[in-house]
C-alpha cells in the first residue's frame, strides 16, 4: 500500500531540539524526503536521504534512516519560532520516479 | 531563478462546472506532477507529465485530467465538479534525472466548490 505514517502534533520550546518521526511501508523506496508547509503556502523541500544512507546532516537538520524498521526521523536542532509548520515525510517508489507518497503530516508548534 | 508558479491562487466554482488550473515549472525542469491536498485524505498524487506525456497516474476518476505543453507548462482540468473536489491543488516540478525526485512545489491553487 501507500501508507506513510506520522504522528500528528509536537509542541517544543524555542531553543530545544525537535524530533519528528515517520514510518513507511515500501522497502524498495529509493529516496525519502522531508517537506515543510507553512500556513497558506506550498511545500518547501527541506532535505532528502537516499535509501542506502543511514544519516544525513544539513545545518540544523539531521535525518536518520533505519531501513530495517522502515523508520525515518528528522531532528531540528535549536528550534526557532519560524520552524512552526507542518512537516511531511514522503517516499519515492522505484516504479514511479516522480510519484511521491506522503505521510499525513506532523504539526510542530514552537513556544517562545 | 523563478520558482514554480501556479495560477490562479484561489478559485470558487459551482458544482457541475469545470475548472482549469495552470502550473509553470522551474526553467529547465521537464517533469510536472500534480497533487491534491485535503484535510481528510492528505496529499494524494494525481498524475505526472514528462515531455508532454503522462508518465504516472494516481487513483482519481477520469474527471481529473491534465496535459503538458512543449514549454513544460502544465494544466490540469476537473470536469463536473463535486463538493469533494474542494482542496488545495499543488504542482511540483523536477529535473527528473534518474531516480532523484527533488521536487519543488508551487504555492498551490485553493479550489472551493459550492
Amino acid at each position: 500500500g501507500e501508507d506513510v505514517e506520522q504522528s500528528l502534533f509536537l509542541s517544543v520550546r524555542e531553543g530545544d531540539s525537535s524530533v519528528i518521526n515517520c514510518t513507511y511501508t515500501d522497502s524498495s523506496s529509493t529516496y525519502l524526503y522531508w517537506y515543510k508547509q507553512e500556513p497558506g503556502a506550498g511545500l518547501q523541500l527541506l532535505t532528502y536521504i537516499f535509501s542506502n544512507m543511514d544519516m544525513k546532516q544539513d545545518q540544523r537538520l539531521t535525518v536518520l534512516l533505519n531501513k530495517k524498521d522502515k523508520h525515518l526521523s528528522l531532528r531540528i536542532a535549536d528550534t526557532q519560532t519560524g520552524d512552526s509548520a507542518i512537516y511531511f515525510c514522503a517516499e519515492a517508489r522505484v516504479y514511479g520516479n516522480n510519484r511521491l507518497a506522503f505521510g499525513k503530516g506532523n504539526q510542530v508548534v514552537v513556544i517562545p | 531563478k523563478a520558482g514554480v508558479t501556479q495560477t490562479p491562487r484561489y478559485l470558487i466554482k459551482t458544482r457541475g462546472q469545470q475548472v482549469t488550473l495552470s502550473c509553470s515549472p522551474i526553467s529547465g525542469h521537464r517533469s510536472v506532477s500534480w497533487y491534491q491536498q485535503t484535510p481528510g485524505q492528505g496529499l494524494q498524487f494525481l498524475f505526472e507529465y514528462f515531455s508532454e506525456t503522462q508518465r504516472n497516474k494516481g487513483n482519481f476518476p477520469g474527471r481529473f485530467s491534465g496535459r503538458q505543453f512543449s514549454n513544460s507548462r502544465s494544466e490540469m482540468n476537473v470536469s463536473t465538479l463535486e463538493l469533494g473536489d474542494s482542496a488545495l491543488y499543488l504542482c511540483a516540478s523536477s529535473l527528473a534525472k534518474g531516480y532523484t525526485t527533488e521536487a519543488f512545489f508551487g504555492q498551490g491553487t485553493r479550489l472551493t466548490v459550492v
